[in-house]
C-alpha cells in the first residue's frame, strides 16, 4: 500500500506570501497525484489532477509540480480565502486504489 | 449543471448496516466513475472505494474490504454505498463524488455529504 506524507503539518503565512506544500509517496505514483482544498462545512474542492493540471475554474495562483515520489503544491500569492486544509491524493492504475495524505493546514494570518 | 444529491442523515446502532444514496443529474451518468469518501470528526479524508457505473465494477480500500458494497442504478442515475457491521468509529460525514473527467477517475465534483452517527 502506498503511503503519502505531507509537510508541513501546519503553515501560517500572511496574505500575498507564497505557500509551498509538499507531498511525498512511499513509492512511485508516476503523475497520478491530485491536490484538494477542504474548508470546514464544505465539500472538498479539486485543485490539481495529474500532478500539474489545474481543474476547471481554479485560479492560476495554484500550481502543482512533481512526479514519481515528490510533489509540490504552490500557492503563489495567498489570499485570505485560501485558509483551508490541503490534501494530496494518489491513485494506482486499474483496479483504481486511491489514498489521501494526512493534510496540511494553511492559516492566513 | 453537475449535481450530486446525497440522502439524509442517519443514526444507526453498532453492528447494523447503513445504505447511503447519491443521485446524479446534469450529465451522462454512465460516463464517469464515482467515489465514496468519508471524514470522521477531527480527522482527515479517507477514500472508501470507487464504482464504474458502466458495468458496475468496483474497487474498495483494503480498510473496508468485506464491509462495504457499492452499487448503482443506471435507471435513476444513483449510486449506493452500504457499510455493514457499524462501529462507533464509523461515525463520519460521507461524501460521494464524481470523476472530474471522463478519462480520469480523479474525483472532481462532490455531493453535499451525509452524516452518519453510530450510537447505542
Amino acid at each position: 500500500e502506498i503511503v503519502l506524507t505531507q509537510s508541513p503539518a501546519t503553515l501560517s503565512l500572511s496574505p500575498g506570501q507564497r505557500a509551498t506544500l509538499s507531498c511525498r509517496a512511499s513509492q512511485s505514483v508516476s503523475s497520478f497525484l491530485a491536490w484538494y482544498q477542504h474548508k470546514p462545512g464544505q465539500a472538498p474542492r479539486l485543485l490539481i489532477y495529474g500532478a500539474s493540471n489545474r481543474a476547471t475554474g481554479i485560479p492560476a495562483r495554484f500550481s502543482g509540480s512533481g512526479s514519481g515520489t515528490d510533489f509540490t503544491l504552490t500557492i503563489s500569492s495567498l489570499e485570505p480565502e485560501d485558509s483551508a486544509v490541503y490534501y494530496c491524493q494518489q491513485r494506482s492504475n486499474w483496479p483504481y486504489i486511491f489514498t489521501f495524505g494526512p493534510g496540511t493546514k494553511v492559516d492566513i494570518k | 449543471q453537475v449535481q450530486l444529491v446525497q440522502s439524509g442523515a442517519e443514526v444507526k446502532k453498532p453492528g447494523t448496516a447503513v445504505e447511503l444514496s447519491c443521485t446524479a443529474s446534469g450529465f451522462r451518468f454512465t460516463s464517469y466513475y464515482y467515489h465514496w469518501v468519508r471524514q470522521a470528526p477531527g480527522q482527515g479524508l479517507e477514500w472508501m472505494g470507487i464504482i464504474n457505473p458502466s458495468g458496475g465494477a468496483t474497487t474498495y480500500a483494503q480498510t473496508f474490504q468485506g464491509r462495504v458494497t457499492m452499487t448503482r442504478d443506471t435507471s435513476t442515475s444513483t449510486v449506493y454505498m452500504q457499510l455493514s457491521s457499524l462501529t462507533f468509529d464509523d461515525t463520519a460525514l460521507y461524501y460521494c463524488a464524481r470523476a472530474a473527467l471522463e478519462w480520469d477517475p480523479t474525483a472532481g465534483y462532490w455531493g453535499q455529504g451525509t452524516l452518519v452517527t453510530v450510537s447505542s
